[in-house]
């Protein structure tokens, strides 16, 4: 089946620093990836819509500067959350397209800004 | 009003009963529904999708889905201890592949 890897699954930084998460398709290509943000006993939010070659839809009320997305190949997409702050922290979750209308989901990233 | 409703519970049934999920949405259309779990800590596993109306049966979970009423369940029959979870029903929007989630139902399984 369809396998889309996450990588850091849980990262600490300092305030103010940066940090990327990457989010990759194992075995099938994606055009399409979705980050989402998912806090402590609330659903995910969906945050942007990740398209290759092509600039990120971000979600009202999302600041694009602050959380770039990069989605340069058919089977990577990166989000970088920039100048970092306590209230970045939260589980970050990404999702590919996999064809059929199939929904894929990478394992998560926990982050934790100190 | 949210694109995607569901009560956030929780929803307390005894081992083995029937554990029945409601989910009520708002874009009237809507393609595509899914049904997730997810566990503490965890990404979300879909547990089933579910395109036109009716109902869609896998193992000891039927999905169902009433365009009509905009709304969509998610039965559990012999629930186990182990299907304690969280469960997110997710919309695919008209026009757009974007997947819109439900606050969620926690439910929890009496031994």
């Amino acid at each position: 089946g369809a396998v889309v890897s996450q990588h850091p699954s849980r990262v600490i930084c300092k305030s103010g620093t940066s940090v990327k998460i990457e989010c990759r398709s194992l075995d099938f290509q994606a055009t399409t990836m979705f980050w989402y943000r998912q806090f402590p006993k609330q659903s995910l939010m969906l945050m942007a819509t990740s398209n290759e070659g092509s600039k990120a839809t971000y979600e009202q009320g999302v600041e694009k500067d602050k959380f770039l997305i990069n989605h340069a190949s058919l089977t990577l997409s990166t989000l970088t959350v920039t100048s970092a702050h306590p209230e970045d922290s939260s589980f970050y979750i990404c999702s590919a397209r996999d064809g059929l209308l199939g929904y894929t989901f990478g394992s998560g990233t926990r982050l934790t800004v100190v | 009003q949210k694109e995607v409703e569901q009560n956030s519970g929780p929803l307390s049934v005894p081992e083995g009963a029937i554990a029945s999920l409601n989910c009520t949405y708002s874009d009237r259309g809507s393609q595509s529904f899914f049904w997730y779990r997810q566990y503490s800590g965890k990404s979300p596993e879909l547990i089933m999708s579910i395109y036109s109306n009716g109902d869609k049966e896998d193992g000891r979970f039927t999905a169902q889905l009433n365009k009509a009423s905009q709304y969509v369940s998610l039965l559990i029959r012999d629930s186990q201890p182990s299907d304690s979870a969280t469960y997110l029903c997710a919309v695919n929007l008209d026009s757009s592949y974007k997947l819109i989630f439900g606050s969620g139902t926690r439910l929890l399984v009496r031994p």
